[in-house]
């Protein structure tokens, strides 16, 4: 098993361009996550997923757009990107529908200018 | 605002010695997770308590929980320098659908 793989590992962007980060997933997990890292922030919560068809808001989804067409792949839209947005972003997933015992992926460092 | 804070927000230990860190959060809790996060790659669950729960042990790892107190500590045992990590306690205060982690704390083993 692959685990949770997110592509691109690295990206920039320009300010006001969009880009969707891939995530996905070979373990058959229900609950899928978008988190971002910031320094001295912790991990804050974008938008989550229970299952195929079902997607809710976290902590700060302004900006994000999210879809979840199958139970594997869960990716995230920036709409129009702003140097806020910099940052590293992690997908995570988990068996059922709960956040218990998340797998992250290796993340994807993006940096808008 | 965060719902848990990890104190202290960095450790230095000599390998060999105990490492212990904290959390505190804020509102009650269903269940807390510790997760482990090697520099540039992703989150590593190490353990989950829960809350009708007050300690729990897996390898040299043991975690306690007071809810009434709203803290948890993790104590890692005989360090090695493989320890050399951050480490971040995860809540589920938002409900089991949302995981609110802390700032973490970054621990460093010195060989």
């Amino acid at each position: 098993n692959a685990g949770v793989t997110q592509t691109p590992k690295f990206q920039v962007l320009k300010t006001g361009q969009s880009m969707t980060l891939q995530c996905a997933q070979d373990m058959n997990h229900e609950y899928m996550s978008w988190y971002r890292q910031d320094p001295g922030m912790g991990l804050r919560l974008i938008h989550y997923s229970v299952g195929a068809g079902i997607t809710d808001q976290g902590e700060v989804p302004n900006g994000y757009n999210v879809s979840r067409s199958t139970t594997e792949d869960f990716p995230l839209r920036l709409l129009s990107a702003a140097p806020s947005q910099t940052s590293v972003y992690f997908c995570a997933s988990s068996y059922g529908q709960t956040n218990e015992k998340l797998f992250f992926g290796s993340g994807t460092q993006l940096s808008v200018l | 605002s965060q719902q848990g804070e990890e104190d202290p927000q960095a450790l230095s230990i000599q390998e060999g010695e105990n490492a212990t860190m904290n959390c505190s959060y804020k509102t009650s809790i269903n269940n807390l997770q510790w997760y482990r996060q090697n520099s540039g790659r992703g989150l590593v669950h190490l353990i989950l308590i829960r809350s009708n729960e007050r300690e729990k042990h897996s390898g040299r790892l043991r975690v306690t929980l007071d809810t009434s107190k709203k803290s948890s500590s993790l104590l890692i045992t005989a360090s090695r320098a493989a320890d050399t990590a951050s480490y971040f306690c995860a809540t589920d205060a938002g409900g089991n659908e949302k995981l609110t982690f802390g700032t973490g704390t970054r621990l460093t083993i010195i060989p």
